[in-house]
């Protein structure tokens, strides 16, 4: 089982609908969750940084992390075109390793 | 501005080369990382820094070398040794143990 799974999708909305991604992982170490965003031949820039259980909002952006069910998700509102990207979760352990482990990112095309 | 600086954009390599791709980081970080981005793999680890004149291998290390003689830059080689070196390569860098990482834009390297 590897350490990170997120479907890679992808998935396609239409313009203003919520987008809704996920990823499950398996090592209870990890205490640090984050969601960046990827365009096309780009490098990825983080959108949101969480630590705790429960729900942070930044705008239209939710991320959702759930640490017993191992299982953490990101929401759009009001998606917009400009969101077409390919989306990572990425995690960090608690402990003293600063290593990102990653999941392989979901890529999101967005209909107007 | 701060942040992560890769060059160049896009390298072309003979088989049989080796080749360095440049990454410099002006956020005052002390680790740094390079990846490789396969479509369909996510990102895999290559190698690591969490200080200067140290740095250890990631998952996919073979073939690959790196040097951390300034905090600022941590060049990435891709020696002859690497089978299947056409890629996306990204550098990232971070702040320390449980902080996120902020990655450059990327270079593409395709073996010609």
């Amino acid at each position: 089982q590897k350490e990170v799974e997120q479907d890679p999708g992808p998935l396609s909305v239409p313009e203003g609908a919520i987008v809704s991604l996920n990823c499950t992982y398996s090592n209870s170490a990890f205490q640090y969750f984050m969601w960046y965003r990827q365009y096309s031949r780009k490098g990825p820039e983080l959108l949101m940084y969480t630590y705790s259980s429960g729900n942070k909002e930044d705008g239209r952006f939710t991320a959702q992390v759930d640490k017993s069910s191992k299982y953490i998700s990101l929401f759009i509102r009001d998606s917009q075109p400009s969101d077409s990207a390919t989306y990572l979760c990425a995690m960090i352990s608690g402990g003293g390793n600063n290593r990102l482990a990653f999941g392989k990112g979901n890529q999101v095309v967005v209909i107007p | 501005d701060g942040g992560i600086t890769q060059s160049p954009k896009y390298l072309f390599r003979k088989e049989g080369q080796n080749v360095t791709l440049s990454c410099e980081q002006n956020l005052n970080h002390d680790a740094m990382y390079w990846y490789r981005q396969d479509p369909g793999q996510g990102l895999r680890l290559i190698y690591y820094s969490q200080i200067v004149n140290d740095f250890q291998k990631g998952d996919i290390a073979e073939g690959y070398s790196v040097s951390r003689e300034k905090k600022e830059s941590f060049p990435l080689t891709v020696t002859s040794a690497q089978k299947n070196p056409t890629a996306f390569y990204l550098c990232a860098s971070s702040d320390g143990p449980k902080t996120v990482a902020f990655f450059g834009q990327g270079t593409r390297l395709t073996v010609v």
